[in-house]
């Protein structure tokens, strides 16, 4: 049963316009939330976490919110440019016995960001 | 700081044979995470290793593994190659654990025919 859910394969945007990539997962557990993008043929490069203890974190045009109730991540990228064409990943780190902190990951959504 | 490298980058292997990868973490780093990404699976934890000692480990067979050496680098190997391991490999680094952020490679693309 996948416990981290990307349920938008890809995603286009117009330059300029905001970017929204959703996540969504089922255990309570984790405790820690990262988005990394990743470029054809390169590793996936990261670009912002989140606690499970707040509820948004900035970084320049990048934010990640973080809904626990719903269970619930989204980041936001603005304005969107053509660079940022990429997939994303969204990956979560728990925090119980045997975890031990690896990382489940989303299976990403590719974001395509036109001219 | 140079980043996360791996070894080889592409690699063609038939069924049966086995495979060896190398990954050599950020310098620092000591902990180092291995995953198989797959379009159908997306990217799966394979284990982890710090000091030398393997700290955690995925649902994967026996046939893959791993080990890590005193200066930090990692080896996985895979044994009996199945044409479902066909996949990306990638290792990730970390200062201390896993828990922390981690910095990942550009991959080994295995291709088993």
């Amino acid at each position: 049963d996948q416990q981290v859910k990307q349920n938008s394969p890809s995603l286009s945007v117009q330059e300029g316009r905001i970017s929204i990539l959703n996540c969504d997962y089922t255990n309570s557990m984790f405790d820690y939330f990262l988005w990394y993008k990743k470029y054809p043929a390169e590793g996936p490069t990261f670009l912002i976490s989140i606690s499970s203890i707040k509820d948004k974190n900035e970084d320049g045009r990048f934010t990640v919110f973080l809904n626990k109730s719903a269970k619930h991540l989204s980041l936001h990228i603005v304005p969107s440019q053509p660079g940022d064409s990429a997939v994303y990943f969204c990956a979560a780190r728990g925090n119980y016995g045997g975890s031990q902190g690896n990382l489940i990951f989303g299976k990403g959504t590719k974001l395509s960001v036109k001219p | 700081k140079a980043g996360v490298t791996q070894t080889p980058r592409y690699l063609i292997k038939t069924r049966g044979q086995q495979v060896t990868l190398s990954c050599s973490p950020i310098s620092g780093h000591r902990s180092v995470s291995w995953y198989q990404q797959t379009p159908g699976q997306g990217l799966q934890f394979l284990f982890e290793y710090f000091s030398e000692t393997q700290r955690n480990k995925g649902n994967f067979p026996g046939r893959f593994s791993g080990r890590q050496f005193s200066n930090s680098r990692s080896e996985m190997n895979v044994s009996t190659l199945e044409l479902g391991d066909s996949a990306l490999y990638l290792c990730a680094s970390s200062f201390r654990t896993a828990r922390e952020t981690q910095y990942f490679g550009p991959g080994t693309r295995l291709l088993v025919l």
